[in-house]
C-alpha cells in the first residue's frame, strides 16, 4: 500500500534556530500533501495544503512566513519551523494524497519538535 | 464547513468485548468515512473506511455502518485485544475536496 516516510521523527532545536521536516511518498506520486499539528491529546489540525509547483494554501491563523512549506516534487514536501520558539513545540504530521479526489490519504508518522 | 463530532472521548473494555465509537458530520455533500488509529508517538494508520454508497464495510474484527439519512457512522471493534488500544479517530471528506475533517479522538482501552 501506500507509504508516507516522514522525518525526522524526534528533533530538539534551540530557541530562534529553524527546523526542516520533511515528508516523501515512497511508492506514490502526490499531488497534494498536507501538514498538520497535533497537540497532546487533542486532534490533528491541519497547518497548511501543499500542492506540487504552487504555492501552499494556509489555514487561517497559520503564519505562513513561520510554516514554510516546499512541495518541489511529486514525492517531496518539507515544512520549516522558522524562528522556532517554545510554544512552536508540538508532534507535526504530514499526510499524502495520491489522486485528486479519489484516492486516499496516508499519514506519515509524525515528527516530536521540541524547542528548548 | 464541515463539522465532525466523536464520541466517547474515552472508552475502556475488558478483552473480549466489543468496542463502538460514533461519528456524526454535518455536510450532506461528504462521501468518504475513513477512521484511523494513532498509537502514541505515531502518525495516524487508517483502519476501514467506507464511501456513501454503501451503509456498511466489515475487515475482519473491525467494521463501520454509515447512515447517510442521519449523518452518523461508527465504528465497531469486536473481540477487542489489549493491542487494540489507542486514540481512534474518525474523519469526513466530500467529493471534489481535498481535505479530511477529523473528529475529536477516543482514547480507547482495553483491559487484559
Amino acid at each position: 500500500g501506500a507509504v508516507v516516510s516522514q522525518h525526522p521523527s524526534r528533533v530538539i532545536c534551540k530557541s530562534g534556530t529553524s527546523v526542516k521536516i520533511e515528508c516523501r511518498s515512497l511508492d506514490f506520486q502526490a499531488t497534494t500533501m498536507f501538514w498538520y499539528r497535533q497537540f497532546p491529546k487533542q486532534s490533528l489540525m491541519l497547518m497548511a495544503t501543499s500542492n506540487e509547483g504552487s504555492k501552499a494554501t494556509y489555514e487561517q491563523g497559520v503564519e505562513k512566513d513561520k510554516f514554510l512549506i516546499n512541495h518541489a516534487s511529486l514525492t517531496l514536501s518539507t515544512l520549516t519551523v522558522t524562528s522556532a520558539h517554545p510554544e512552536d513545540s508540538s508532534f507535526y504530521i504530514c499526510s499524502a494524497r495520491a489522486l485528486q479526489g479519489a484516492g486516499g490519504y496516508t499519514f506519515g508518522s509524525g515528527t516530536r519538535l521540541t524547542v528548548v | 464547513g464541515e463539522n465532525v463530532e466523536q464520541h466517547p472521548s474515552t472508552l475502556s473494555v475488558q478483552e473480549g468485548d466489543s468496542a463502538v465509537i460514533k461519528c456524526t458530520y454535518s455536510d450532506s455533500a461528504s462521501n468518504y468515512f475513513p477512521w484511523y488509529k494513532q498509537e502514541l508517538g505515531k502518525g495516524p494508520q487508517l483502519i476501514i473506511d467506507i464511501r456513501s454508497n454503501v451503509g456498511e464495510k466489515k475487515d475482519q474484527r473491525i467494521a463501520v455502518t454509515l447512515n447517510k439519512t442521519a449523518k452518523h457512522f461508527s465504528l465497531h471493534i469486536t473481540e477487542t485485544q489489549p493491542e487494540d488500544s489507542a486514540v481512534y479517530f474518525c474523519a469526513a471528506s466530500r467529493a471534489g475536496a481535498n481535505n479530511l475533517f477529523f473528529g475529536t479522538g477516543t482514547r480507547l482501552t482495553v483491559i487484559p
